[in-house]
């Protein structure tokens, strides 16, 4: 099974810093990645995906991919107690037919006031 | 509204049962999945469908069986519901292919007693 590894956290940040979430994956030949965001009962919002190497932004999200290190992050600017949720890093892998998304265990992020 | 659905939302079963958790989806997407999420294990791939009339397995496909006869439903069925498949299942669908993203229903909580 292929690894996709992340720290649970918590991670605590105040208000309006930047958030930043790390994972690192097994496969060097993945070539697909995301990132979802799942409030506490709730299921897996896909926020973020990144196929190249280097940054792509979004609004307050900038993921960054760097396949040579296995190793893709999300950071959050100018946080908010709303973004408070755990975040999930996915990488497509390669199965015995098509592709399933392989998930970390997810990091719990805290926002506070 | 386009979407995945997923039935029942919660259910409580004793061992020994048979239970089938249904997936529809209207996106016309041609892969669809079965995730099971575990607290401190994660999202779990039980079995996937990369194209109507075709299913593989995943990570944890004992106890459970899907069927794949048309594009829009993904049944998952416990053919004799043990303890340990208490969690909360997710059906997730994506277009397919290497650089597609998921899509995930609003979950199934099941609890076998």
């Amino acid at each position: 099974q292929k690894e996709v590894e992340q720290n649970s956290g918590p991670l605590s940040v105040p208000e309006g810093a930047i958030a930043s979430l790390n994972c690192t994956y097994s496969d060097r030949g993945s070539q697909s990645f995301f990132w979802y965001r799942q409030y506490s009962g709730k299921s897996p919002e896909l926020i973020m995906s990144i196929y190249s190497n280097g940054d792509k932004e979004d609004g307050r999200f900038t993921a960054q991919l760097n396949k040579a290190s296995q190793y893709v992050s999300l950071l959050i600017r100018d946080s908010q107690p709303s973004d408070s949720a755990t975040y999930l890093c996915a990488v497509n892998t390669p199965m015995h037919s098509g592709y399933a998304l392989n998930f970390g265990k997810g990091t719990s992020l805290l926002v506070t006031p | 509204i386009a979407g995945i659905t997923q039935a029942p939302t919660s259910q409580i079963l004793a061992a020994g049962r048979r239970m089938t958790l249904r997936c529809t989806q209207d996106m016309r997407h041609n892969a669809m999945y079965w995730y099971r999420q575990d607290l401190g294990l994660g999202l779990r791939l039980i079995h996937y469908s990369n194209t109507a009339g075709t299913t593989g397995k995943g990570e944890v496909p004992d106890g459970y069986s899907v069927s794949r006869a048309n594009t829009d439903d993904f049944p998952l069925t416990l053919a004799s519901a043990v303890p340990s498949q208490t969690s909360v299942y997710f059906c997730a669908s994506s277009p397919g292919g290497a650089s597609t993203e998921a899509f995930f229903g609003q979950g199934t909580r099941l609890t076998v007693v």
